[in-house]
């Protein structure tokens, strides 16, 4: 099993706000780092797949970059919205399948 | 996107009685699935993973001849968990993917309640 850390456990921010939240994994044989949004009730849904220290990937106000050399990823929201309420889960592999999951970020953004 | 149906969402059941969970691929073709547990404030933990037409890979701790994970079809695998016990109680989750680092695509989930 490897260790995934994610930071904070919640995070309770008001709309507009913008926020980021902290994914810590083994900085070696890194593979890949994924971000998942999961919404209660709902499937998880993919964000971002990163496999190249350094990268930066965006998807609307959503961004993530990642460092495997110190072995972290940040994920931030730019002007949070209620909808943005959800879990955030990182989650690393060493082998390009199996994930090795955190226990998440619980977001909730209030009007 | 592509969708991924898990049933049933919630079973509730004896102990002793087997349960199966079925977990499949609506549009895509799931070269390689995975089952997940989920106990009340941790994190996912893969349980197995399972490529169509061979034999499921297990976890370290996971028991196969509890865990039945049946992945027959590249749109279709089953997780039974037989004789359960309200130690099993917990929330299941499957995911498909049909590439190495390609995002995966999960189900909503099952939670067992084994009495």
């Amino acid at each position: 099993i490897l260790n995934v850390e994610q930071s904070p456990q919640s995070l309770h921010v008001q709309e507009g706000d913008s926020t980021n939240f902290t994914c810590s994994f083994p900085s070696s044989n890194f593979y890949a780092l994924h971000w998942y949004r999961w919404e209660t009730a709902k499937s998880p849904e993919a964000l971002f797949v990163m496999t190249l220290n350094g990268d930066e990937k965006k998807k609307g106000r959503i961004s993530a970059t990642l460092n495997t050399k110190e072995g972290y990823s940040y994920l931030y929201i730019k002007g949070s919205q209620p909808e943005d309420s959800a879990t955030y889960l990182c989650a690393f592999t060493d082998s390009g399948y199996a994930l090795n999951f955190g226990k998440g970020t619980s977001l909730l953004v209030t009007p | 996107g592509a969708v991924v149906s898990q049933h049933p969402s919630w079973v509730i059941c004896k102990s002793g009685t087997s349960v199966k969970i079925e977990c499949r691929s609506l549009d895509f073709q799931a070269t390689t699935m995975f089952w997940y547990r989920q106990f009340p404030k941790q994190s996912l933990m893969l349980m197995a993973t399972s490529n169509e037409g061979s034999k499921a890979t297990y976890e370290q701790g996971v028991e196969k001849d509890k865990f039945l994970i049946n992945h027959a079809s590249l749109t279709l695998s089953t997780l039974t968990v037989t004789s359960a016990h309200p130690e099993d109680s917990s929330f299941y989750i499957c995911s498909a993917s049909g590439d190495t680092n390609e995002k995966l695509f999960f189900g909503s989930g099952t939670q067992l309640s084994v009495l």
